[in-house]
């Protein structure tokens, strides 16, 4: 079975300083990852996916993540926060058979001026 | 529209009543999947469809749920006898390919918010 986990459930940063988000991952296959965001009120949207080609994934708005299979890690990244960047950001994996999306319980991040 | 559309937006419905909720794909999109998210969790997946074929109902939670895509677009979820443990966030996603291994980016919906009461 696959699952992922987000190791914090808050992260807190000043515009203008980095931002990490922390995912852990267990699958039986070489997994398919992705990253989505979520900002009140708005749909769930696509901010990168890994699918087995380069371990660094850039993604939109200036994110990426970085698979990494000896640590089973998929952690997300910005150089620096923007204001707009506050939403909800969730972790996931996708069942090997059927594409079904497996979710994270979600990171809440607060950007402050 | 070029997005997947979900209506109603808002649904308040009284304990024990039956409720529809529907999901506008984007068009020409073989797959087509639901997700419930509880307040304050991610979303958990209910069922899935290739075009009309339901072939994952795995996380549907009981019997009351039911779900079709009869012409392999639209696609309704039912929810009778409905209970206050049914309130949540339904969303919709809809993608191109009807392919496994994640290939297929998934389009979510805005989602229908159903409150119990």
């Amino acid at each position: 079975a696959q699952s992922v986990t987000q190791l914090d459930s808050h992260v807190s940063v000043s515009e203008g300083t980095p931002v990490l988000l922390r995912c852990n991952y267990s699958s039986s296959y070489s997994p398919s990852l992705f990253w989505y965001v979520q900002h009140p009120n708005k749909g769930l949207q696509l901010l990168l996916k890994y699918t087995s080609a380069a371990t660094l994934v850039k993604g939109i708005n200036g994110f990426e993540a970085e698979f990494k299979k000896s640590e089973t890690s998929f952690h997300l990244t910005k150089p620096s926060a923007h204001m707009s960047d506050a939403a909800e950001y969730f972790c996931v994996v996708s069942d090997y058979n059927t594409d079904k999306l497996i979710f994270g319980t979600g990171t809440r991040l607060q950007v402050f001026p | 529209g070029a997005g997947v559309s979900q209506s109603p937006r808002y649904k308040v419905a009284k304990r024990g009543q039956d409720v529809a909720l529907r999901c506008d794909p984007i068009s020409g999109h073989v797959s087509l999947f639901w997700y419930q998210q509880a307040l304050g969790q991610g979303p958990e997946f209910l069922t899935y469809f290739q075009n009309e074929a339901q072939l994952d109902k795995s996380g549907l939670p009981s019997d009351r749920f039911f779900a079709e895509r009869p012409e392999g677009s639209v696609s309704t979820l039912k929810i009778q006898r409905t209970q206050q443990e049914d309130s949540a966030v339904y969303l919709c996603a809809s993608s191109l390919l009807g392919l496994a291994g994640g290939w297929g980016e998934q389009f979510f919906g805005p989602g229908t918010r159903l409150t119990v009461l």
